[in-house]
């Protein structure tokens, strides 16, 4: 079955490291993003890539970077600049960005638990 | 830019009746998608329901549809014959086809529903 695989589920680091959430998808989409979700705050978008090498801020980009170096592969680093990383972080694709998928807009993966102390 | 409003944080139904979550938004497009989202307590994304702006009719799936009012912008989600299975985070998500940002999901803050036995 087609989809998208977020390792690890719980990841825990000490304040001042950088950390990299991992997001695979064996959908042959075009498009994926990175999602942060903050209780009562709902999801909010950080990154988000069309094509290999391209990728594009999203609302919340400060304090994270991001790597499209293949198609199936979106990894999202959490660096120490990021002043409040602890939060639940999703990973979505989507068969192309330019073009409606009025069916299904976006496939999510299970999510990464980030705790930072 | 859009924004979704979902103005009851947390709702509660008895199993087996009906429940309504409200949903506003505010765009200046008028050719668009809105979607409801569902994440259960596994905080798995999962596609609820979908509508296309330029519809009239509300969409139904199921035990779900939506109450959809294009000038009051307003998109209501009806869940008839609640289950405990039911019980989760709603989002509310909108999306424009056309100029920047065309084709990204804005969401809201989420309604928690919890079916009560």
């Amino acid at each position: 079955d087609g989809g998208i695989t977020q390792s690890p589920k719980y990841l825990f680091r000490k304040e001042g490291q950088n950390v990299t959430l991992s997001c695979e998808q064996n959908l042959n989409h075009d498009a994926m993003y990175w999602y942060r979700q903050d209780p009562g705050q709902g999801l909010r978008l950080i990154y988000y890539s069309q094509i290999v090498n391209d990728f594009q801020k999203g609302d919340i980009a400060e304090g994270y970077s991001v790597s499209r170096e293949k198609k199936e592969s979106f990894p999202l680093t959490v660096t120490s600049a990021q002043k409040n990383p602890t939060a639940f972080y999703l990973c979505a694709s989507s068969i192309e960005l330019n073009r409606p998928n009025y069916n299904s807009p976006l496939h999510f993966g299970n999510g990464t638990r980030l705790t930072v102390t | 830019a859009q924004t979704v409003t979902q103005s009851q944080p947390e709702m509660s139904v008895q199993e087996a009746e009906t429940v309504t979550l409200s949903c506003t938004y505010d765009t200046s497009e008028n050719n668009y998608y809105l979607f409801w989202y569902k994440q259960p307590p596994s905080r798995q994304m999962i596609l609820v329901i979908r509508q296309e702006a330029y519809k009239q009719q509300n969409a139904t799936e199921n035990r779900f549809s939506v109450n959809f009012q294009k000038a009051a912008k307003s998109f209501s989600l009806k869940i008839s014959d609640s289950q405990l299975g039911d019980t989760a985070m709603y989002f509310c998500a909108f999306m424009k086809l056309s100029g920047a940002g065309s084709y990204q999901l804005t969401f809201g803050k989420g309604t928690k529903l919890s079916v009560i036995p």
